[in-house]
């Protein structure tokens, strides 16, 4: 049972432009989503949050969509560097509820 | 920063035999967890841990496995008799006080191979 899906494997970006790294759920109880960044031979580190209550949330280079009624969210990443290499992982959790992870997005940033 | 501490890094072990993954959490959080991830496949949930008791575990987490935090620093998990399926990346994370949304800071992992 899925219930954070990330439907594409993989992702190449040239350097410079935008990467779009999105991400599907089933459970409309979820209250929090998360995105984690995970380099080869590290553990997740945590990259971006946002509450179900809001649909926008930015942090540098870093911004995350949320479309509840798609129940879809997206993470934006502009401008790509090649440090962004990495898996990125969806996740989201309900109240006082486990943190779920999607499968992860392979994202190579091509200089 | 404050990190999230495994050993060992990579264990080696013969199918049917007891092994025991050590962390150690940053030191304020109250939260513990572990998760796995099998190769090419996504990170799951195994357990999580608050006030010396399980709080949740997943269907994986079977009689197999247990978490002990045996000391005021240390966060292990332990496999009675692993199965060749047990091989996998096993992460350990903590948080502060677990509330929904709060991020978990994770372990480098230890990489279990069962042979």
């Amino acid at each position: 049972d899925q219930q954070v899906k990330q439907n594409s494997p993989s992702l190449s970006v040239q350097e410079g432009r935008i990467s779009i790294l999105n991400c599907d759920y089933t459970n409309s109880m979820f209250d929090y989503f998360l995105w984690y960044k995970k380099y080869p031979a590290e553990g997740p580190t945590f990259l971006i949050s946002i509450s179900s209550i809001k649909d926008k949330n930015e942090d540098g280079r870093f911004t995350v969509f949320l479309n509840k009624s798609a129940k879809h969210l997206s993470l934006h990443i502009v401008p790509s560097q090649p440090g962004d290499s990495a898996v990125y992982f969806c996740a989201a959790s309900r109240l006082n509820d486990k943190v779920i992870f999607g499968p992860g997005t392979s994202l190579s940033v091509i200089p | 920063e404050p990190e999230v501490t495994q050993t060992p890094s990579h264990q080696v072990t013969q199918m049917g035999q007891e092994v025991i993954l050590r962390c150690v959490p940053i030191s304020n959080h109250l939260y513990f967890y572990w998760y796995r991830q099998i190769l090419g496949q996504k990170v799951e949930f195994l357990v999580s841990f608050y006030n010396n008791e399980i709080s949740e575990k997943s269907e994986i987490f079977d009689d197999q496995f247990s978490v002990e935090r045996p000391d005021g620093s240390n966060f292990t998990l332990k496999i009675r008799s692993t199965k060749l399926e047990d091989s996998a990346m096993y992460f350990c994370a903590s948080s502060g006080n677990g509330r929904t949304g709060e991020k978990l800071f994770f372990g480098s992992g230890t990489q279990l191979s069962v042979l």
